[in-house]
């Protein structure tokens, strides 16, 4: 019963190397959310796709960021150039359809924690 | 756009004794509401939603809130806590027929022998 998978739990990089992070959605899910955590506050919302659609990336930051869904494999978030400032906790989410959260909860991954040395 | 005030960043309480971590929100449209928990290098575990209907919402691992729209208030309670229940405790609201979730700064929750 195998829930949101995140990998790499844990991920060092160097500044200006490019981080990538997947997330494999729960079986039958085709909706991925992507949060970031910051040390000391609360979930982030990044993005929300769908296969091979992005629905709602209000959350990105304009440059260095970003994500895809692919039709086959998992969702990748992708940093490019990290900084110091990228190190943080990284969840996604899925759920099984479309929606509202009222009948679709979003089910977390363990996330991945990025550190930027 | 949507808001989440967690009102105590730490709580410690000895085990057994009853609990109350505290959760504000704002918003210009009607909202659902969450609580998640965290256990340490875990992801989010839902414990309780409000989406409509009776105010007081009943959760996992005996857990329920209280939904007060005068208040704009969703307190989670518990009335007696064990050393398992040590763990940061998230509130979030969501628009209702949007999709992402709004979380508040989180409460870590200090379980004392």
């Amino acid at each position: 019963n195998a829930g949101v998978m995140q990998n790499p739990r844990h991920l060092v990089r160097r500044r200006g190397q490019e981080a990538r992070l997947r997330c494999s959605p729960m079986k039958g899910h085709s909706h991925v959310y992507w949060y970031r955590q910051l040390p000391e506050e609360g979930l982030k919302f990044m993005v929300y796709l769908q296969k091979e659609n992005i629905i709602d990336e209000s959350g990105m930051p304009k440059e260095r960021f970003s994500a895809e869904f692919p039709k086959e494999g998992p969702s990748i978030l992708r940093i490019q150039q990290v900084v110091r400032g990228d190190s943080a906790a990284y969840f996604c989410a899925s759920s099984p359809f479309g929606g509202t959260l009222s009948n679709q909860p979003q089910h977390f991954g363990d996330g991945t924690r990025l550190s930027i040395l | 756009a949507q808001s989440v005030t967690q009102l105590d960043s730490q709580v410690p309480v000895f085990e057994e004794a009853p609990v109350e971590l505290r959760c504000n929100y704002s918003s210009s449209v009607s909202v659902y509401l969450f609580w998640y928990v965290q256990y340490p290098n875990q992801g989010l575990q839902l414990l309780l939603k409000y989406l409509s209907g009776s105010t007081l919402v009943k959760g996992i691992n005996g857990f329920e809130a209280e939904f007060n729209k005068s208040q704009t208030s969703f307190h989670l309670r518990k009335p007696s806590v064990h050393i398992s229940d040590t763990a940061e405790y998230f509130c979030a609201v969501s628009a209702q027929g949007a999709q992402k979730l709004v979380f508040g700064q989180g409460t870590r929750l200090t379980i004392n022998p």
